[in-house]
C-alpha cells in the first residue's frame, strides 16, 4: 500500500521569503503522479502543482516549484516570494496510474507573517 | 464554468433526520467523488462514480447513500447519522473515468459542513 508522509505539521514564513514543504512517499509502483493541494480557510481544496513520475523535469507553476527526487521518494514544494494568500493547509497526495484514488498526507499548516 | 458547486454550505441535523447533500459540475467531467474530512485531517475517500456508475465504495456505512442521477449531479443521502459523522463533506470531479491511465487532478467544491446533534 502507498503511504504519504508530511513530517512537519506546521511552518511559518515571512512575507516575500521562500519556504519549502517536505513530503515523502512509499510505493512499489512505477506509474504514479504526485500532487500538492492547498486548502485555505475557505475550505476548498485547490490544486497547486502536479508531477508525473516518469518526467525527470521538476514541475513549476509561477512561484511554486517542486523538487522531485524519485530515487529518494521525495516530493518537496518550494514557495517563492511568499504572499499572505499562501497561508493554508497544504496536502501532498499520491495517485497511482489508472486509479482514481488519491492517498493524502496528513497536511501541513503554513502561516505567512507580514 | 470551472466550478464544483455544493449545497448546502452548512447543515445541522438530528440523528433521526433524513437529509441530502448536493454537488453539481458543468465541466463535462465523468468522474465524481465524495470525501469526508474531519478537522485538521486529510480528506478520506468515501465514494467514486465513473460515467454515472458507482466504481468505488470505501466500506462506507449504509447510512450514507450516494446517487448520481446524471453526469453533472452527485447526491449524498443521509439517514440515521451519528454525532461522529459530523465533518466537512467535500465533492470533487475529474475529467477522466477510472479506466484512464492518466491521473487527472481533482476539482473540489467548497464542501458542506455537517453537524449531527
Amino acid at each position: 500500500a502507498q503511504t504519504v508522509t508530511q513530517s512537519q505539521p506546521e511552518m511559518s514564513v515571512q512575507e516575500a521569503e521562500t519556504v519549502t514543504l517536505s513530503c515523502t512517499y512509499d510505493t512499489s509502483e512505477s506509474d504514479y503522479y504526485l500532487f500538492w493541494y492547498k486548502q485555505p480557510p475557505s475550505r476548498q481544496m485547490i490544486l497547486v502543482i502536479r508531477q508525473e513520475a516518469y518526467k525527470q523535469q521538476n514541475a513549476t507553476e509561477n512561484r511554486f516549484s517542486v523538487n522531485f527526487q524519485k530515487a529518494a521518494k521525495s516530493f518537496s514544494l518550494k514557495i517563492s516570494d511568499s504572499q499572505l494568500g499562501d497561508a493554508a493547509m497544504y496536502f501532498c497526495a499520491f495517485g497511482q496510474g489508472g486509479s482514481e484514488k488519491l492517498v493524502f498526507g496528513k497536511g501541513m499548516k503554513l502561516t505567512v507573517n507580514p | 464554468d470551472t466550478e464544483v458547486t455544493q449545497t448546502p454550505k452548512h447543515l445541522v441535523m438530528g440523528m433521526t433526520n433524513k437529509k441530502s447533500l448536493k454537488c453539481e459540475q458543468h465541466m463535462g467531467h465523468r468522474a465524481m467523488y465524495w470525501y469526508k474530512q474531519k478537522a485538521k485531517k486529510p480528506p478520506e475517500l468515501m465514494f467514486v462514480y465513473s460515467y454515472e456508475k458507482l466504481s468505488i465504495n470505501e466500506s462506507v456505512p449504509s447510512r450514507f447513500s450516494p446517487e448520481c442521477p446524471n453526469s453533472s449531479l452527485l447526491n449524498l443521502h443521509l439517514h440515521a447519522l451519528q454525532p461522529e459523522d459530523s465533518a466537512l463533506y467535500l465533492c470533487a470531479s475529474s475529467p477522466k473515468g477510472v479506466r484512464s491511465s492518466y491521473n487527472s487532478p481533482l476539482h473540489f467544491g467548497n464542501g458542506t459542513r455537517l453537524t449531527v446533534t
